[in-house]
C-alpha cells in the first residue's frame, strides 16, 4: 500500500513570502502530525489534524497553520516566512489516531528561506 | 511533561560489532516507546515501538530494546551491525490520548568497515 506522500520534496522561498505543503497519509489513516526538523532544534512538533480537527498544537507562532481535509489529506501554510523557517518539515499519520501506535513518516519537504 | 534523552550523540563501531544506543525518558505515566531510524534527507521509519507487556521488544532490521522501568530507560541494541546499518536514530515517547511524540535529538551511528 501507498506511504505517506509529501509534496512539493523541495522547496525555495524568499523571506516575505508564504507556501504550503502537502501530504497524502497513508490510506485509512486519520491522524496526521506536522513536525519541523533542523540541525540546531531536532525534531520539533508543530500540530496534528483528526477527522479534520486539529486536536493537538506545539509552540509555534501564528504564522504556522495547517487544515486536514475529509479525505485526510493534509496541508500546513507557513506565511511571512522567515530565514528560520527553512528546515525539513515531516509528515506523519497515524492509524487509530493516536500516535501511540507509531508513525508512518513521510519523505518531508525542504524548505529553504533565502 | 514527557522528554527523552538521548547522551550520544554519536556512536563509530565496526561493521560486525554489537551495537547499543541509550534512551533515557520522563514521563508520568506507563510509556509509550518507539525508535526510529533516519537516513539523509529522507523521513523517519519505525524500527520498533512497546506499549506494555514483555519488556524486550523486537523490530525490523534485526534490531531489539529494552524496556527498564526502574532506569527510565528503553536503549536499541543490535548484535551485528552492518554498513547499511549508517544513520540517525531516534528514541520518541508517545502521549497517551494524542497525536504527539517528544523525541530526543538523535544519535548518529557510523559504521567502520
Amino acid at each position: 500500500k501507498a506511504g505517506v506522500t509529501q509534496t512539493p520534496r523541495y522547496l525555495i522561498k524568499t523571506r516575505g513570502q508564504q507556501v504550503t505543503l502537502s501530504c497524502s497519509p497513508i490510506s485509512g489513516h486519520r491522524s496526521v502530525s506536522w513536525y519541523q526538523q533542523t540541525p540546531g532544534q531536532g525534531l520539533q512538533f508543530l500540530f496534528e489534524y483528526f477527522s479534520e480537527t486539529q486536536r493537538n498544537k506545539g509552540n509555534f507562532p501564528g504564522r504556522f497553520s495547517g487544515r486536514q481535509f475529509s479525505n485526510s489529506r493534509s496541508e500546513m501554510n507557513v506565511s511571512t516566512l522567515e530565514l528560520g523557517d527553512s528546515a525539513l518539515y515531516l509528515c506523519a499519520s497515524s492509524t487509530a489516531g493516536f500516535s501511540n501506535y507509531g508513525y508512518t513518516f513521510g519523505s518531508g519537504t525542504r524548505l529553504t528561506v533565502v | 511533561a514527557q522528554s527523552v534523552t538521548q547522551p550520544d550523540i554519536h556512536i563509530t563501531v565496526s561493521e560486525g560489532a554489537s551495537l547499543e544506543l541509550r534512551c533515557n525518558y520522563s514521563y508520568g505515566a506507563t510509556p509509550y516507546l518507539f525508535w526510529y531510524v533516519q537516513s539523509p534527507g529522507q523521513g523517519l521509519q519505525l524500527l520498533l515501538k512497546y506499549f506494555s507487556g514483555d519488556t524486550l521488544v523486537q523490530g525490523i532490521k534485526g534490531f531489539e530494546a529494552e524496556f527498564k522501568r526502574s532506569q527510565s530507560s528503553f536503549n536499541l541494541r543490535k548484535p551485528s551491525v552492518h554498513w547499511s546499518d549508517a544513520a540517525e536514530y531516534f528514541c520518541a515517547v508517545g502521549a497517551t490520548n494524542a497525536g504527539k511524540s517528544t523525541f530526543g535529538d538523535g544519535t548518529t551511528l557510523t559504521v567502520k568497515p
